[in-house]
């Protein structure tokens, strides 16, 4: 059983197209997140919900919004896209957002996303 | 703001140590996490310091150090398999957000 889980694992899609990325988590966390790291592999935070309710909201493009339907799922809609959007998309999860510092966040395999 | 320096890359042989500094400077330190990520892989927690000290989970150790704002990762008796990305990530305690550094990448040579 995968415990966080994303699909697709690859998007390849062309410029001003909108996208969505999906996650689920089977773990039982109550707190999720949107990761995103470049090329030059550094990871930063985008978003994060603590059941449902977002706690965490980084300054990103306004095209990004997340949407978490129930505590066990956080979605990725990215509209417009454009080439600097090109990244792997790490989906997270941690039992609460502090408990979660010291045992560690369990990362979802990564969407790569090329915009072309 | 915050930032946490650690090195670019390291290079070892098998069965050497290796230890990875990380200095942070952000205001309101909660604790400092380790992360492992192979390539074309998802980062794996390894572990986690709130307070002074050393924290040994196997061949791999934490340290921290609050008053020096500075931590390590010590990776013993390496092995091929513990080539990787490795980064430390600081949380404050004023907001949620766990921030990494820009990750050390080890390689490890026969």
């Amino acid at each position: 059983d995968t415990a966080v889980s994303q699909t697709p694992k690859y998007l390849v899609t062309q410029m001003g197209n909108d996208k969505s990325i999906k996650c689920e988590q089977n773990l039982g966390h109550d707190t999720m997140y949107w990761y995103k790291q470049d090329s030059k592999k550094f990871l930063k935070i985008m978003f994060s919900y603590n059941n449902k309710e977002l706690i965490i909201n980084e300054t990103v493009p306004n095209r990004f919004s997340p949407k978490s339907p129930d505590k066990a799922h956080l979605n990725l809609h990215i509209n417009s896209l454009e080439l600097g959007d090109s990244a792997v998309y790490f989906c997270a999860s941690s039992q609460t957002p502090i408990t979660g510092i010291g045992s560690g966040y369990t990362f979802g395999s990564g969407t790569r996303l090329t915009v072309v | 703001g915050q930032s946490l320096e650690q090195p670019s890359e390291v290079t070892a042989v098998e069965g050497a140590i290796v230890q990875i500094n990380c200095t942070y400077q952000t205001s309101g330190f909660y604790g400092l996490s380790w992360y492992q990520q192979h390539d074309g892989g998802a980062p794996t927690f390894l572990s986690y310091n709130a307070l002074d000290g050393l924290e040994e989970t196997g061949r791999f150790s934490s340290f921290l150090s609050r008053s020096d704002s500075y931590g390590y990762l010590l990776l013993q008796e390496l092995q091929m398999k513990d080539s990787a990305s490795y980064f430390c990530a600081v949380k404050r305690s004023n907001d949620y957000k766990l921030s990494f550094g820009a990750g050390t990448t080890v390689t490890v040579r026969a």
